[in-house]
Protein backbone atom coordinates (compact mmCIF):
# COMPACT_ATOMS: atom_id res chain seq x y z
CA UNK A 1 0.00 0.00 0.00
CA UNK A 2 1.54 3.20 -1.37
CA UNK A 3 2.05 5.51 1.74
CA UNK A 4 2.14 9.69 2.22
CA UNK A 5 3.13 10.89 5.43
CA UNK A 6 2.96 14.33 6.25
CA UNK A 7 5.02 15.60 9.80
CA UNK A 8 1.89 17.06 11.29
CA UNK A 9 -1.57 17.04 11.06
CA UNK A 10 -2.59 20.60 12.98
CA UNK A 11 -0.03 23.79 13.72
CA UNK A 12 -0.22 26.86 15.04
CA UNK A 13 2.36 29.46 14.21
CA UNK A 14 2.71 33.22 14.38
CA UNK A 15 3.19 35.56 12.06
CA UNK A 16 6.62 36.14 11.13
CA UNK A 17 7.31 32.64 11.74
CA UNK A 18 9.20 30.16 9.47
CA UNK A 19 7.25 27.41 8.55
CA UNK A 20 8.51 23.55 7.48
CA UNK A 21 5.86 20.83 6.61
CA UNK A 22 7.45 17.63 5.51
CA UNK A 23 6.29 15.26 3.23
CA UNK A 24 8.01 11.46 3.17
CA UNK A 25 6.70 9.04 0.69
CA UNK A 26 7.63 5.18 0.85
CA UNK A 27 6.73 3.87 -2.48
CA UNK A 28 10.26 5.48 -4.72
CA UNK A 29 7.93 8.08 -6.88
CA UNK A 30 9.83 10.30 -9.07
CA UNK A 31 7.17 12.89 -8.82
CA UNK A 32 5.88 15.14 -5.59
CA UNK A 33 3.75 17.59 -5.29
CA UNK A 34 2.52 20.80 -3.03
CA UNK A 35 -1.15 21.69 -2.60
CA UNK A 36 -3.13 24.17 -0.92
CA UNK A 37 -7.10 23.20 0.05
CA UNK A 38 -8.98 25.94 0.76
CA UNK A 39 -13.00 26.65 0.96
CA UNK A 40 -14.43 27.02 -2.32
CA UNK A 41 -11.07 27.23 -4.10
CA UNK A 42 -10.36 23.51 -4.75
CA UNK A 43 -6.91 22.71 -4.55
CA UNK A 44 -4.24 24.94 -5.92
CA UNK A 45 -0.64 23.68 -6.78
CA UNK A 46 2.37 25.45 -4.60
CA UNK A 47 5.11 23.92 -6.30
CA UNK A 48 6.38 20.26 -7.69
CA UNK A 49 9.38 18.53 -7.76
CA UNK A 50 10.21 15.64 -10.42
CA UNK A 51 13.05 14.49 -9.09
CA UNK A 52 16.19 14.75 -6.59
CA UNK A 53 17.10 18.31 -5.96
CA UNK A 54 14.74 19.85 -8.96
CA UNK A 55 11.18 21.81 -8.25
CA UNK A 56 8.68 23.47 -10.45
CA UNK A 57 7.31 26.59 -9.36
CA UNK A 58 2.86 25.49 -9.49
CA UNK A 59 0.11 27.88 -9.69
CA UNK A 60 0.81 30.44 -6.31
CA UNK A 61 4.28 29.78 -5.34
CA UNK A 62 4.61 33.58 -4.06
CA UNK A 63 5.64 33.34 -0.31
CA UNK A 64 6.79 29.64 -0.53
CA UNK A 65 9.35 27.52 -1.49
CA UNK A 66 10.58 23.96 -1.48
CA UNK A 67 13.19 21.13 -0.94
CA UNK A 68 14.22 17.88 -1.66
CA UNK A 69 17.57 16.21 -1.09
CA UNK A 70 15.89 12.68 -0.90
CA UNK A 71 13.94 11.00 -3.23
CA UNK A 72 11.59 9.89 -0.50
CA UNK A 73 11.07 13.62 0.99
CA UNK A 74 10.07 17.10 -0.08
CA UNK A 75 9.46 19.96 2.50
CA UNK A 76 7.84 23.28 2.36
CA UNK A 77 8.88 26.36 3.74
CA UNK A 78 6.93 29.31 4.83
CA UNK A 79 9.77 31.77 5.10
CA UNK A 80 7.52 34.29 7.25
CA UNK A 81 4.56 33.26 7.29
CA UNK A 82 1.57 35.25 7.03
CA UNK A 83 -2.54 35.20 8.13
CA UNK A 84 -3.24 34.86 4.14
CA UNK A 85 -1.28 31.18 4.45
CA UNK A 86 -3.87 29.59 6.79
CA UNK A 87 -5.10 26.83 4.95
CA UNK A 88 -5.11 22.90 4.34
CA UNK A 89 -1.58 21.71 2.76
CA UNK A 90 -1.83 18.45 1.10
CA UNK A 91 1.30 16.70 0.25
CA UNK A 92 0.68 14.21 -2.98
CA UNK A 93 3.24 11.60 -4.75
CA UNK A 94 3.69 9.40 -8.29
CA UNK A 95 5.19 8.09 -10.52
CA UNK A 96 6.52 9.58 -13.13
CA UNK A 97 5.81 7.45 -16.71
CA UNK A 98 2.26 8.10 -17.96
CA UNK A 99 -0.98 8.84 -16.35
CA UNK A 100 -0.20 7.95 -12.83
CA UNK A 101 -2.13 8.31 -9.77
CA UNK A 102 -1.27 10.55 -7.49
CA UNK A 103 -1.78 10.00 -4.15
CA UNK A 104 -2.19 11.99 -1.31
CA UNK A 105 -1.68 12.49 2.18
CA UNK A 106 -3.62 13.21 4.81
CA UNK A 107 -2.89 16.67 5.24
CA UNK A 108 -1.86 19.20 7.39
CA UNK A 109 -3.81 21.88 8.93
CA UNK A 110 -1.72 25.02 9.39
CA UNK A 111 -3.08 28.18 11.57
CA UNK A 112 -1.01 31.29 11.29
CA UNK A 113 -1.90 34.07 13.90
CA UNK B 1 -7.87 32.00 -13.30
CA UNK B 2 -10.01 28.69 -12.75
CA UNK B 3 -9.13 26.65 -15.49
CA UNK B 4 -11.95 23.30 -14.56
CA UNK B 5 -14.74 24.53 -13.54
CA UNK B 6 -16.90 22.63 -11.29
CA UNK B 7 -20.67 22.45 -10.32
CA UNK B 8 -22.69 22.58 -7.66
CA UNK B 9 -20.86 23.84 -4.66
CA UNK B 10 -23.27 21.45 -2.36
CA UNK B 11 -25.53 19.10 -3.28
CA UNK B 12 -27.96 17.47 -0.99
CA UNK B 13 -29.03 13.98 -2.38
CA UNK B 14 -31.53 11.32 -0.78
CA UNK B 15 -30.37 7.69 -0.57
CA UNK B 16 -30.65 5.43 -3.82
CA UNK B 17 -30.76 8.73 -6.12
CA UNK B 18 -28.47 9.69 -8.47
CA UNK B 19 -26.50 12.42 -8.02
CA UNK B 20 -24.71 14.27 -10.83
CA UNK B 21 -21.45 16.24 -10.45
CA UNK B 22 -20.49 18.89 -13.48
CA UNK B 23 -17.04 20.40 -14.90
CA UNK B 24 -15.99 22.49 -17.87
CA UNK B 25 -13.16 23.39 -18.78
CA UNK B 26 -11.46 25.67 -21.24
CA UNK B 27 -7.72 23.98 -22.27
CA UNK B 28 -8.32 21.87 -25.46
CA UNK B 29 -4.46 20.45 -24.38
CA UNK B 30 -5.93 18.74 -21.71
CA UNK B 31 -6.15 14.93 -22.34
CA UNK B 32 -7.00 13.20 -19.34
CA UNK B 33 -10.02 13.79 -16.53
CA UNK B 34 -9.42 12.14 -13.40
CA UNK B 35 -12.62 12.34 -10.59
CA UNK B 36 -10.49 12.34 -6.70
CA UNK B 37 -12.48 11.96 -3.58
CA UNK B 38 -12.05 13.25 -0.43
CA UNK B 39 -13.21 11.50 3.04
CA UNK B 40 -13.46 14.48 5.98
CA UNK B 41 -9.75 13.84 7.68
CA UNK B 42 -8.43 12.40 4.60
CA UNK B 43 -6.26 13.38 1.56
CA UNK B 44 -7.84 12.94 -2.01
CA UNK B 45 -8.07 9.24 -3.65
CA UNK B 46 -8.20 8.46 -7.30
CA UNK B 47 -12.35 7.25 -7.90
CA UNK B 48 -12.23 7.14 -11.64
CA UNK B 49 -10.14 8.73 -14.68
CA UNK B 50 -11.35 9.21 -17.94
CA UNK B 51 -9.15 9.99 -21.50
CA UNK B 52 -10.93 12.12 -24.41
CA UNK B 53 -11.38 9.66 -26.93
CA UNK B 54 -14.59 7.78 -25.63
CA UNK B 55 -17.66 9.65 -24.19
CA UNK B 56 -18.37 7.23 -21.11
CA UNK B 57 -16.61 5.05 -18.19
CA UNK B 58 -17.71 3.07 -15.82
CA UNK B 59 -16.61 1.72 -12.98
CA UNK B 60 -19.17 0.17 -10.49
CA UNK B 61 -21.72 2.73 -9.40
CA UNK B 62 -19.74 5.58 -10.34
CA UNK B 63 -19.88 6.52 -14.05
CA UNK B 64 -18.03 9.91 -15.77
CA UNK B 65 -19.81 11.68 -19.20
CA UNK B 66 -17.54 13.21 -21.27
CA UNK B 67 -18.65 15.96 -23.77
CA UNK B 68 -15.28 16.60 -25.84
CA UNK B 69 -17.32 19.04 -28.25
CA UNK B 70 -18.55 20.61 -25.32
CA UNK B 71 -15.67 20.84 -23.07
CA UNK B 72 -17.79 19.48 -19.98
CA UNK B 73 -17.57 16.05 -18.17
CA UNK B 74 -19.75 14.71 -15.59
CA UNK B 75 -19.81 12.37 -12.54
CA UNK B 76 -22.70 10.69 -11.60
CA UNK B 77 -23.33 8.01 -8.86
CA UNK B 78 -25.67 5.23 -9.54
CA UNK B 79 -27.87 3.68 -6.29
CA UNK B 80 -26.20 6.36 -4.13
CA UNK B 81 -25.49 4.89 -0.28
CA UNK B 82 -24.87 6.77 2.31
CA UNK B 83 -21.04 6.05 2.58
CA UNK B 84 -20.41 7.69 -1.08
CA UNK B 85 -20.92 11.27 1.18
CA UNK B 86 -17.80 13.19 0.62
CA UNK B 87 -15.98 15.55 -1.38
CA UNK B 88 -15.46 15.22 -5.18
CA UNK B 89 -12.96 16.80 -7.50
CA UNK B 90 -12.64 16.88 -10.99
CA UNK B 91 -9.27 17.56 -12.65
CA UNK B 92 -7.93 17.87 -16.26
CA UNK B 93 -3.90 17.15 -17.59
CA UNK B 94 -1.68 17.68 -20.06
CA UNK B 95 1.42 15.22 -20.23
CA UNK B 96 4.36 17.44 -20.06
CA UNK B 97 7.83 15.17 -21.07
CA UNK B 98 6.66 12.81 -18.69
CA UNK B 99 5.34 15.25 -16.28
CA UNK B 100 2.28 15.69 -15.76
CA UNK B 101 0.50 18.68 -13.67
CA UNK B 102 -3.68 18.14 -12.36
CA UNK B 103 -5.50 21.35 -12.49
CA UNK B 104 -8.46 20.57 -9.98
CA UNK B 105 -12.22 21.81 -9.95
CA UNK B 106 -12.94 23.88 -6.49
CA UNK B 107 -15.17 20.46 -5.45
CA UNK B 108 -18.44 18.96 -4.88
CA UNK B 109 -19.90 18.76 -0.86
CA UNK B 110 -21.94 15.51 -1.87
CA UNK B 111 -24.18 14.10 1.33
CA UNK B 112 -26.16 11.56 1.11
CA UNK B 113 -29.21 11.25 2.96
CA UNK B 114 -30.45 8.24 4.79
Amino acid sequence: DVKVTQSSRYLVKRTGEKVFLECVQDMDHENMFWYRQDPGLGLRLIYFSYDVKMKEKGDIPEGYSVSREKKERFSLILESASTNQTSMYLCASSFSEGRETQYFGPGTRLLVL
Amino acid sequence: QQQVKQSPQSLIVQKGGIPIINCAYENTAFDYFPWYQQFPGKGPALLIAIRPDVSEKKEGRFTISFNKSAKQFSLHIMDSQPGDSATYFCAASIQDFGNEKLTFGTGTRLTIIP
